[in-house]
């Protein structure tokens, strides 16, 4: 199994500012992956990061407004910019267990309200 | 288009009786699929994976089944407890490797 912590584990943020999140996990990971939950809704997929090449993002995200950096395999952030009140959401990061193949674990998020 | 479908009512359920959650997908051919708890103001939690060639899976009080026939996943929880009152969520893979994609989940909330 895997142990991922965020930082920080909630913000208030006003509207234009931007908010970077860590993701930290307690070993190796070649999969890291960031999802956005939400009030109310399941999990949206924004990107995968893998170290050593660019993320990749999904539709309806784009590297200006969620960079995310890969600097190791144990390690990520992502950054909201520019944020508006549809932002607030709960961030969570995800890594995949090279281990155990296909289980995929999460961090407890990081819930993120904008004024 | 792609769709994950799973109740979006909340299930309520006495305290030893079988919770069934079902989740339906359209326009996948997924390799495998996952179940997942989410508990409020959580991440959440992997419980059980089974694959396409899989019929079905046991946990513990956990069975999960999978028919690629009638694209549809079956989530059981029998002797539920109220620890089991959580919020389920389903997620498919395409392939190994690949992105998991979710569905909108259920709240499970058992009674005592």
């Amino acid at each position: 199994s895997a142990v991922i912590s965020q930082k920080p584990s909630r913000d208030i943020c006003q509207r234009g500012t931007s908010l970077t999140i860590q993701c930290q996990v307690d070993s190796q990971v070649t999969m890291m992956f960031w999802y956005r939950q939400q009030p109310g809704q399941s999990l949206t997929l924004i990107a995968t990061a893998n170290q050593g090449s660019e993320a990749t993002y999904e539709s309806g995200f784009v590297i200006d407004k969620f960079p995310i950096s890969r600097p190791n395999l144990t390690f990520s952030t992502l950054t909201v910019s520019n944020m508006s009140p549809e932002d607030s959401s709960i961030y969570l990061c995800s890594v995949r267990s090279s281990g155990t193949s296909d289980t995929q674990y999460f961090g407890p998020g990081t819930r993120l309200t904008v004024l | 288009s792609q769709k994950i479908e799973q109740n979006s009512e909340a299930l309520n359920i006495q305290e030893g009786k079988t919770a069934t959650l079902t989740c339906n997908y359209t326009n996948y051919s997924p390799a495998y699929l996952q179940w997942y708890r989410q508990d409020p103001g959580r991440g959440p939690v992997f419980l059980l994976l089974i694959r396409e060639n899989e019929k079905e899976k046991r946990k513990e009080r956990l069975k999960v089944t999978f028919d690629t026939t009638l694209k549809q996943s079956l989530f059981h929880i029998t002797a539920s407890q109220p620890a089991d009152s959580a919020t389920y969520l389903c997620a498919l893979d395409e392939a190994a490797g690949n992105k998991l994609t979710f569905g909108g989940g259920t709240r499970v909330l058992v009674k005592p």
